[in-house]
């Protein structure tokens, strides 16, 4: 089984700030990673996937690197929407997600 | 626009066999590339992948659930069933089923979810 791992667990931050969450897989998963974000009560919504590539409607603000096993996501200038949990997800072997990244307010 | 909703019971006792239905619109899953899946988040935890299903019919089940899981298709009512049998307290999830493209490889669309809980 591919396991993922996420830093930090949770994140305090100021509107403007820049954000970043890093996810780890347990094996090389190549660039089959995925970004959600979820808010209380809501479904995930799906925001980076095949690690960098902006899923459509996403705002610009958002963006993804890396590849192999070690990944990030960042928020150039957090907004007051951004605040939720995100989620890594795997799809190189099955799907496996992450255990998220609060993001609240500072 | 891409809908989906999930119903079924919202209180299984333990050993029971839960079945959920998936009801989406905006898509075909006769169509090439597409598929429905079925994925599950604990309350206050994270999320975990079930079952999905392909246009084409093809089945892909999470290893440590397989035994348990049978997901299948009903094109003509657009319509997704999803059954675990044996079902204990630990079980007890909001269960989301959701868009998949075989082109992107990733859930794109997803239900607002359905919250079961186990307990007799």
């Amino acid at each position: 089984d591919i396991q993922m791992t996420q830093s930090p667990s949770t994140l305090s931050a100021s509107v403007g700030d820049r954000v970043t969450i890093s996810c780890r897989a347990s094996q090389s998963i190549s660039s089959w990673l995925a970004w959600y974000q979820q808010k209380p009560g809501k479904a995930p919504k799906l925001l980076i996937y095949q690690a960098s590539s902006l899923e459509s409607g996403v705002p610009s603000r958002f963006s993804g690197s890396g590849s192999g096993t070690e990944f990030t996501l960042t928020i150039s200038s957090l907004q007051p929407d951004d605040f939720a949990t995100y989620y890594c997800q795997q799809y190189n072997t099955y799907f496996t997600f992450g255990p998220g990244t609060k993001v609240d307010i500072k | 626009q891409i809908t989906l909703k999930e119903s079924g019971p919202t209180l299984v006792k333990p050993t029971q066999t839960l079945t959920l239905t998936c009801s989406f619109s905006g898509f075909s899953l006769s169509t090439a590339t597409v598929g429905v899946g079925w994925i599950r988040q604990p309350p206050g935890k994270a999320l975990e992948w079930l079952a999905l299903i392909y246009w084409d019919d093809h089945e892909s089940y999470s290893p440590s659930l397989r035994d348990r899981l049978t997901i299948t298709g009903d094109t003509s009512k657009n319509q997704v069933v999803l059954t675990m049998t044996n079902m204990d307290p630990v079980d007890t999830a909001t269960y989301y089923c959701a868009r998949y493209s075989s082109s992107s490889l990733v859930f794109h669309s997803w239900g607002l979810g359905i919250l079961v809980s186990i307990s007799s």
